[in-house]
């Protein structure tokens, strides 16, 4: 089955301590890109990546790393998480520059105490 | 740069009525369209797209959108809502140019709720 994977669904974490979102895809997807959702503020992009070892920021990097080594992953990495990290994260993928949409992963609601 | 609104953050409808859902965008050339539904606890599911071509669009679960360039709008109908139809719906674009990324703008989003 085409999907999008993201590992953990649900994290609590302490202030400080480095964590990292995992993203994988399936699809042979070029285009990936991290986003957070927040009541009220909607979906904003983190980081964006359209091949292996292209990265860029989004709307909201600070605070957010990402690598692409790989073409099916494209992980998140808080390396001190705060509160405002509080959120819940979306991982997608397009195939093409996001002309055919992108097909978005289950979601990690993140905690930051 | 490029936007989207989403007129009501909040929209109810008896079951088998007609559900409208309002979204306009604002870009300096047509971008491409799309609208996502959002159940609870749940990632982003695309409903349908416009890119180019036919401009009433048709997707999943009895939904369809039509694309009017003069109005900028892209509104999400569905002639008979079901009670399954309960959800947050997102409108969003995506520019044409290359680096970009596919950057997807997203509206503010519209909960639909279905009464019985």
């Amino acid at each position: 089955e085409a999907q999008v994977t993201q590992n953990p669904r649900y994290l609590i974490t302490v202030t400080g301590k480095k964590l990292t979102v995992t993203c994988s895809q399936n699809m042979n997807h070029e285009y990936m890109s991290w986003y957070r959702q927040d009541p009220g503020l909607g979906l904003r992009q983190i980081y964006y990546s359209m091949n292996v070892e292209v990265t860029d920021k989004g709307d909201v990097p600070e605070g957010y790393k990402v690598s692409r080594k790989e073409k099916r992953n494209f992980p998140l990495i808080l390396e001190s998480p705060s509160p405002n990290q509080t959120s819940l994260y979306f991982c997608a993928s397009s195939l093409n520059r996001g002309q055919y949409g992108y097909t978005f992963g289950s979601g990690t609601r993140l905690t930051v105490v | 740069a490029q936007s989207v609104t989403q007129l009501g953050s909040h929209v109810s409808v008896s079951e088998g009525a007609l559900v409208l859902l309002r979204c306009n965008y604002s870009s300096s050339v047509p971008p491409y369209l799309f609208w996502y539904v959002q159940y609870p606890n749940q990632g982003l599911q695309l409903l349908l797209k416009y890119t180019t071509g036919a401009t009433l669009v048709k997707g999943i679960n009895g939904f369809e959108a039509e694309f009017k360039k003069s109005e900028t709008s892209f509104h999400l109908t569905k002639p008979s809502a079901h009670m399954s139809d309960a959800a947050e719906y997102f409108c969003a674009v995506s520019g044409k140019i290359y680096n970009q990324g596919g950057k997807l703008i997203f509206g503010q989003g519209t909960e639909l709720s279905v009464k019985p």
